[in-house]
């Protein structure tokens, strides 16, 4: 059981905006900043996105980030059939004191 | 271009040890800290741990699943990073990734990722 919770999946038609939601507690996202990974099937993982809402260069403005308390959510808007993957969320944990992942949620572009 | 290529994966009995190698290019890798995350097959991602550069002392942290079985080292006049795995169990069995450890703004995160190495721990 991860200690962020995401959704096991998400869907969505070409041309929607879809959010991931990722919660967690005070010891990590409550007090950290957020990551954000996309991973393509049979591909290792990518940063998508950086502390809460910073876009690596060479990802597009579709994606976006932002945090909330206890909670972060990752937007995807515009869908495109190339943004199904894995998606996981990411943050320090002071009381683990080391990096904690959700779960990750499977976006399906029907 | 930041490349990290993984090595040393292989099969291994329950209770032996293995050496990933993690080679770094097109990046100031002695300036960098790294770090080590893995995926069973079908799962989630689960961070190893991390090794800081030598502005960091070389510092290590580890998850407890790991911690005291598993050492990261580091060898900047190699550009390369290892992860030693001793004392090994079934569930120790997955792709392990390095990643360049970057930190902005209060945060770390992986910043670039290898391609990773299959580890298979089975009689």
């Amino acid at each position: 059981q991860s200690v962020l919770t995401q959704p096991p999946s998400a869907s969505g038609t070409p041309g929607q905006r879809v959010t991931i939601s990722c919660s967690g507690s005070s010891s990590n996202i409550g007090s950290n900043p957020v990551n954000w990974y996309q991973q393509l099937p049979g591909t290792a993982p990518k940063l998508l996105i950086y502390t809460n809402n910073q876009r690596p260069s060479g990802v597009p403005d579709r994606f976006s980030g932002s945090k909330s308390g206890t909670s972060a959510s990752l937007a995807i808007s515009g869908l495109q059939s190339e943004d199904e993957a894995d998606y996981y969320c990411a943050a320090w944990d002071d009381s683990l004191n080391g990096v904690v992942f959700g779960g990750g949620t499977k976006l399906t572009v029907l | 271009e930041v490349q990290l290529v993984e090595s040393g994966g292989g099969l291994v009995q329950p209770g032996g040890s293995l050496k990933l190698s993690c080679a770094a290019s097109g990046f100031i890798f002695s300036g960098s800290a790294m770090q080590w995350v893995r995926q069973a097959s079908g799962k989630g991602l689960e961070w190893v741990g991390r090794i800081g550069s030598k502005t960091d002392s070389y510092a290590t942290t580890y998850a407890a699943s790991v911690k005291g079985r598993f050492t990261i080292s580091r060898d900047d006049s190699k550009n390369t990073a290892y992860l030693q795995m001793n004392s090994l169990k079934t569930e120790d069995t997955a792709v392990y990734y390095c990643s360049r450890r970057d930190c902005s703004g209060g945060s770390c995160y992986s910043a670039f990722w290898g391609q990773g190495a299959l580890v298979t721990v089975s009689s």
